[in-house]
């Protein structure tokens, strides 16, 4: 398997405008987190699914943000509209579900908005 | 609120010399812990974990040391080589809400010649 993909690698945008983040997970993961990297807060939980369903979006930081999982293989994260302080790497992870399991991490997409 | 806490954001240490990065947490569901080591411009990888029946991991140079009365866990690299100069972050996850994976700040491991 090729691992978890991301796309793009890098995104530069203007402020104001929308932007789509993608993922597409290891196949036979039931699990799917989007993460964003900042220096203050490190790695922080947005989002997961379970089979394709939102289980927890308390760390979606405003209604600009919503992310949805149509089906198993696919996963998108979308900002609209974008602000600068929106700047910061997003990963993508997924995992089998269950106890002792590990998340396997995208190589993220560096988002900078200007 | 961080319920999982890497107090340190750097640490510099001499090669062939222990690494110890320290962990806290406080949320006292927590009972399977991760470390991830990330490397600039790449996804983290997972490095090793331990669950809250053990107080002790080891895999090679790696050992994962939990003190669950003292919420506490730490990493420990000996020897320390320069390819483990990079990002290391502690992450947790309950049993309860299985699969939800919380991580700290990360800690940024120097490793001098």
């Amino acid at each position: 398997d090729a691992g978890v993909i991301q796309s793009p690698r890098h995104e530069v945008t203007e402020m104001g405008q929308e932007v789509t983040l993608r993922c597409k997970p290891i196949s036979g993961h039931d699990y799917l987190f989007w993460y964003r990297q900042t220096m203050m807060r490190g790695l922080e939980l947005l989002i997961y699914f379970n089979n394709n369903v939102p289980i927890d979006d308390s760390g979606m930081p405003e209604d600009r943000f919503s992310a949805k999982m149509p089906n198993a293989s696919f996963s998108t994260l979308k900002i609209q509209p974008s602000e600068p302080r929106d700047s910061a790497v997003y990963f993508c992870a997924s995992s089998w579900g269950g106890y002792g399991t590990e998340a396997f991490f995208g190589q993220g997409t560096r988002l900078t908005v200007v | 609120d961080q319920q999982v806490k890497q107090n340190s954001p750097s640490l510099s240490v001499q090669e062939g010399r222990i690494s110890i990065l320290n962990c806290d947490y406080t949320n006292s569901m927590f009972d399977y812990f991760l470390w991830y080591k990330k490397y600039p411009a790449e996804g983290p990888t997972f490095l090793i974990s331990i669950s809250s029946i053990k107080d002790k991991n080891e895999d090679g140079r790696f050992t994962v040391f939990l003190n669950k009365s003292a919420k506490h866990l730490s990493l420990h690299i000996v020897p320390s080589q320069p390819g483990d100069s990079a990002v290391y972050f502690c992450a947790a996850k309950g049993y309860s809400s299985a699969s939800k994976i919380i991580f700290g700040s990360g800690t940024r491991l120097s490793i001098r010649p």
